[in-house]
């Protein structure tokens, strides 16, 4: 089973709606979530992390965290063409200070408009 | 803030050279900094951990003296890839972690992309 995984899409979604994209784990002890953006030629930015259970919320993004299904996810509310990247999900699986991070081979999201 | 830049943005040389590039933190202090690899279609994949003042560790199967890391202070982390190959050609991307914040927050560089012919 790999580390992280996510489902590599493409998803697509037309302008407007929500998207949704899923990221599992497979190591119960990791303590820290993170969601990147990728353009295509560019570097990883930042979107949100998650710590604890339950939901999060910045914007049109919320992260949602289920320790016991080993599940972090990403809604995008109103999705923009700008909007259109690949998803990376990244999990700390040592927590402490470390910092290492474990990267899932992304999900690429397509908003048409 | 935590603004993170690389040097050069594209770097294309001849098999067998050597090239280095360089990760700064401009805003911020971090002690630690990361390199990644990613190559078309895949994900980013650690190649080492640098720490100031102390040797790099290393991920499996990443040959430590052909990737050359030297961490020499807390804004300056270096790469060099040592007698490159055309297997070599790569994104490289660097991460940098602040002093202070967020214990697990990652910071990206903008990255470089290395043709190696």
């Amino acid at each position: 089973q790999k580390e992280v995984e996510q489902n590599s899409g493409p998803l697509s979604v037309p302008e407007g709606a929500i998207a949704s994209l899923n990221c599992t784990y497979s190591d119960r002890g990791s303590q820290s979530f993170f969601w990147y953006r990728q353009y295509s030629g560019k570097s990883p930015e930042l979107i949100m992390f998650i710590y604890s259970n339950g939901d999060k919320e910045d914007g049109r993004f919320t992260a949602q965290l289920n320790k016991a299904s080993q599940y972090v996810s990403l809604l995008i509310r109103d999705s923009q063409p700008s909007d259109s990247a690949t998803y990376l999900c990244a999990v700390n699986k040592g927590g402490g200070s470390q910092g290492n991070l474990i990267f899932g081979k992304g999900t690429k999201l397509s908003v048409k408009p | 803030g935590a603004v993170v830049s690389q040097h050069p943005s594209r770097v294309i040389c001849k098999s067998g050279t050597s090239v280095k590039i360089e990760c700064r933190s401009l805003d911020f202090q971090a002690t630690t900094m990361f390199w990644y690899r990613q190559f078309p279609k895949q994900s980013l994949m650690l190649m080492a951990t640098s720490n100031e003042g102390s040797k790099a560790t290393y991920e499996q199967g990443v040959e430590k003296d052909k990737f050359l890391i030297n961490h020499a202070s807390l804004t300056l982390s270096t790469l060099t890839v040592t007698s490159a190959h055309p297997e070599d050609s790569s994104f490289y991307i660097c991460s940098a972690r602040p002093w202070t914040g967020s214990r697990d927050e990652q910071f990206f560089g903008p990255g470089t992309r290395l043709t190696v012919l």
